[in-house]
């Protein structure tokens, strides 16, 4: 099963709100990533928390990372309608001695004007 | 700077053909992966190079999936033969940093008809 499983999996807000989207994941991880994909598009790295860390900001993104709760969150404040997209979860962590980068299944998040 | 660049992007075929995907990477990245993205089984990773060796393949599907990357600019995945249920949008990633921080093409859509 997937390691990261988002929630919720489709989010529809107004434009200038905030929107938050959660993953949580089952193994010890070395770190989580944030991604965005447009429709018919490839995805685009947004941000990066290490397990170390708590919280981490970029612009308007702010991600936080509980690992005690191996759950992650990701808050884009003043939503506009360019942020409509899917966001995934990634981890990133050490399975069977391999270092792989696992993919949650995503929320659909679209931005009304 | 171009990104990861992928070619073709949409490919129709019957079953039964061979397909080649093709992926150029960023240049300076040493890090190169193949994924598969589907509405079933969301994006999962196929094989992950490093230096233009194969790190990890324990994702490739079947003996009918092979990837090779013989320089550092320049991969292809192929399938052979080609099944209905090999239908799916299949991206190429890079990085200098492995698992982190990967830029994504816009992906090959694949229809096997």
């Amino acid at each position: 099963s997937q390691q990261g499983e988002e929630d919720p999996q489709a989010l529809s807000i107004q434009e200038g709100e905030n929107a938050t989207m959660n993953c949580s994941y089952k193994t010890s991880i070395n770190n989580l990533q944030w991604y965005r994909q447009n429709s018919g598009r490839g995805l685009v790295h947004l941000i990066l928390i290490r397990s170390n860390e708590r919280e981490k900001h970029s612009g308007r993104l702010r991600v936080t990372l509980d690992t005690s709760k191996k759950s992650s969150s990701l808050l884009i404040t003043a939503s506009r309608a360019a942020d409509t997209a899917s966001y995934f979860c990634a981890t990133d962590a050490t399975i069977q001695g391999a270092q792989k980068l696992v993919f949650g299944q995503g929320t659909r998040l679209t931005i009304n004007p | 700077d171009a990104g990861v660049i992928q070619s073709p992007r949409h490919e129709v075929t019957e079953m039964g053909q061979e397909v080649t995907l093709r992926c150029k990477p960023i240049s300076g990245h040493n890090s190169l992966f193949w994924y598969r993205q589907t509405m079933m089984r969301g994006l999962e990773l196929l094989i992950y190079f490093n230096n233009n060796v194969p790190i990890d393949d324990s994702g490739m599907p079947e003996d009918r999936f092979s990837a090779k990357m013989p320089n550092a600019s320049f991969s292809t995945l192929k399938i052979q033969p080609s099944e209905p249920r090999d239908s799916a949008v299949y991206f190429c990633a890079s990085s200098t940093r492995g698992v982190q921080a990967q830029h994504f093409g816009d992906g090959t859509r694949l229809s096997i008809l």
